[in-house]
């Protein structure tokens, strides 16, 4: 079946502007999970959805990111505002939520901020 | 603070050797670990995990070693071969794997024909 899924692949903007990154998981899990990654570094966690609820939002970075699954299903990461350092590759992970569930990442999506 | 470490940033191994991939971890409440492989403009791609009521887990070629005391995992692949060149990254979880992965930085691996 069809894996995770994450548009755009790319996505180049200048500093000050609104960027909207979406994930699409793989279907029936329940768990949806997004990650930055920094050149170097290892995915960083930044928010974990339980259905449609945020059910960790601790890694987000400060108020100008935000994170939507209206229906359980497609997420949309919001980023406002965005600064040159929130140039990564952002990904996003799903997976079935059972105890040992490993987490199916997507391909990801490179920002850069200009 | 670096939870999760990864100490050596490359490893390079003749093939048909095996190759160790060594990760240290700080926190004591992290009950779950998993190592995934990552190639070039790919996501992460899980490999194999290990609960931390075990000491090794085995899949094929690849074996998971759990220290508890030590608070170390190592992940051993025999035998080696080129298409396992990749960035391997060690991570770790609470409540069985369901929450949040926090990852070490990754060891590059190069497995020379």
């Amino acid at each position: 079946g069809a894996g995770v899924s994450q548009t755009p692949s790319n996505k180049v903007t200048e500093k000050g502007k609104y960027v909207e990154l979406r994930c699409d998981p793989i279907s029936g899990h329940t768990a949806l999970y997004w990650y930055r990654q920094s050149l170097g570094q290892g995915p960083e966690f930044l928010i974990y959805f339980q259905g449609t609820g945020a059910a960790d939002d601790s890694g987000l970075p400060n108020d100008r990111f935000f994170a939507v699954r209206p229906e359980g299903s497609v997420s949309t990461l919001k980023i406002q505002r965005t600064e040159r350092g929130d140039s990564a590759m952002y990904l996003c992970a799903s997976s079935l939520l059972t105890s040992g569930g490993e987490q199916f990442f997507g391909p990801g999506t490179r920002l850069t901020v200009l | 603070d670096q939870q999760v470490k990864q100490n050596s940033p490359s490893l390079s191994v003749q093939e048909g050797r095996i190759s160790i991939l060594n990760c240290d971890y700080t926190n004591s409440m992290f009950d779950y670990f998993l190592w995934y492989k990552k190639y070039p403009a790919e996501g992460p791609t899980f490999l194999i995990s290990i609960s931390s009521i075990k000491d090794k887990n085995e899949d094929g070629r690849f074996t998971v070693f759990l220290n508890k005391s030590a608070k170390h995992l190592s992940l051993h692949i025999v035998p080696s071969q080129p298409g396992d060149s990749a960035v391997y990254f060690c991570a770790a979880s609470f409540q069985g794997g369901s929450e949040k992965l926090v990852f070490g930085k990754g060891t590059k691996l190069t497995v020379n024909p």
